[in-house]
């Protein structure tokens, strides 16, 4: 019940179209689903958030849409740029308390 | 403003000795969490502490593995008689005090552990 579901596992996209990564949960006490990207050789970096009293939050390029009843949510990336080729993780928390992570999906965007 | 600070970024060590990881918070946060990533896999939850106090400690091997977040100092990941198989990326995060926004965790650069 604590597992939080990613697809795909890896992703191709052509310059200047839309990634899209989709994750889906069991637990329902989930209140908050953030987005990481994660370079080479770095550390994850948090991209954007959303609680689920909104069901789509969006930062530039980057859209999270979420659909409560599914309990599921995904990223688009609008515009995919070469710069964007890293690997995404979605994750979940209830209050900060249980923090689960997905297992990541690698994104490659051809020039 | 400096982030989560963790060090040393790389450490290599033969079986059976000790590997000491060290994990700065973003300064004001007061809660730490450590995760396991091996190669081309995902991030695995090991522990999440507060200051002097252990939370949940559900993802760490019951042996050879612990951690301590002082008073004073950073937090500690300790493997002992490292193995080949502990050889993975060792992330800490850290997110703020209690009504803050706890949710949000802000990771360091890792260290690298490579057991020969």
């Amino acid at each position: 019940q604590q597992q939080v579901k990613q697809s795909p596992q890896s992703l191709i996209v052509q310059k200047g179209g839309i990634s899209i990564i989709n994750c889906a949960y069991e637990n329902t006490a989930f209140d908050y689903f953030p987005w990481y990207q994660q370079f080479p050789g770095k550390g994850p970096a948090l991209l954007i958030a959303i609680r689920p009293d909104v069901s789509e939050k969006k930062e530039g390029r980057f859209t999270i849409s979420f659909n409560k009843s599914a309990k599921q949510f995904s990223l688009h990336i609008m515009d995919s740029q070469p710069g964007d080729s890293a690997t995404y993780f979605c994750a979940a928390s209830d209050y900060g308390q249980n923090f689960v992570f997905g297992p990541g999906t690698r994104l490659s965007v051809l020039p | 403003n400096a982030g989560v600070m963790q060090n040393p970024r790389h450490l290599v060590r033969r079986r059976g000795q000790e590997a000491r990881l060290r994990c700065s918070p973003v300064k004001g946060h007061s809660h730490v969490y450590w995760y396991r990533q091996l190669p081309e896999e995902g991030l695995k939850f090991m522990v999440y502490l507060q200051k002097e106090n252990i939370i949940d400690e559900s993802g760490m091997p019951k042996e050879r593995f612990s951690a301590e977040f002082p008073k004073e100092g950073p937090s500690i990941l300790r493997i002992q008689q490292v193995v080949r198989g502990d050889s993975a990326a060792y992330f800490c995060a850290s997110s703020q005090e209690q009504g803050g926004s706890t949710d949000t965790q802000y990771f360091g650069p890792g260290t690298r552990l490579t057991v020969l």
